[in-house]
């Protein structure tokens, strides 16, 4: 069974409007983190944004915001105001367990995201 | 503060050869793992390593190998290249302390076997 379920291969979404890229994830651990990260052409992963599985408010990053649904398994990235550089892929990954060193990340297939004029 | 640093950021190479890939984690950062990105099965992961040890590391076969130096710098290295080794190969580096432990990426490596 797949651990992170991204069911958008592709969006659309026209500048300025708001999007939601959708994530679910599954793990029996109950310490996690999950993260949103976005990759251009050129390939780059850029960190957008990350939420712990014990905080309780849902992690923001200036237009970038994660809903996190933690009963549901789900965390979804929303975009406000979208620009024409946005225009990328998306992808959430989960990291689970705790402990000093463990960075081991499990990705969805991700999101391709296009933000026209 | 400078970010991760990948080297090759491209190279060719020919089917048999072996090729290494260098990776210098953020300042201060003790954890550096290392991804496998192609179109057909997407981000696999492929070691982890904190302190120079290999706390893990993912379902690829033998070929592929890595370590750690002192500095925290990664290499991996490919052996006996096949032409399904061409991929992105990406490192990312963890500090300890970083808001949510955040895993930050370099640019890749990209790396075609012909």
């Amino acid at each position: 069974a797949q651990k992170i379920t991204q069911t958008q291969p592709g969006m659309f979404v026209q500048e300025k409007e708001a999007v939601t890229l959708d994530c679910t994830y599954d793990t029996s651990d109950q310490s996690y983190g999950l993260f949103w990260y976005k990759q251009p052409s050129s390939g780059e992963m850029i960190f957008l944004i990350y939420q712990g599985s014990y905080d309780e408010q849902n992690a923001t990053e200036g237009r970038y915001s994660l809903n996190f649904q933690k009963a549901r398994k789900s965390a979804n990235l929303v975009i406000s105001a979208s620009q024409l550089g946005d225009s990328a892929m998306y992808f959430c990954a989960m990291r689970e367990g705790r402990g000093s060193g463990y960075s081991t990340l499990t990705f969805g297939k991700g999101t391709m995201l296009l933000v026209s004029p | 503060k400078a970010g991760v640093t990948q080297t090759p950021r491209y190279l060719i190479k020919t089917r048999g050869q072996q090729v290494t890939l260098s990776c210098s984690p953020i300042s201060g950062h003790r954890s550096v793992s290392w991804y496998q990105q192609t179109p057909g099965q997407g981000l696999q992961f492929l070691f982890e390593y904190f302190s120079e040890t290999q706390r893990n590391k993912g379902n690829f076969p033998g070929r592929f190998s890595g370590r750690q130096f002192s500095n925290s710098r990664s290499e991996m290295n490919v052996s006996t290249l096949e032409l399904g080794d061409s991929a992105l190969y990406l490192c990312a580096s963890r500090g300890e302390g970083a808001p949510g432990n955040t895993i930050y990426f370099g640019e890749g490596s990209w790396l075609t076997v012909v």
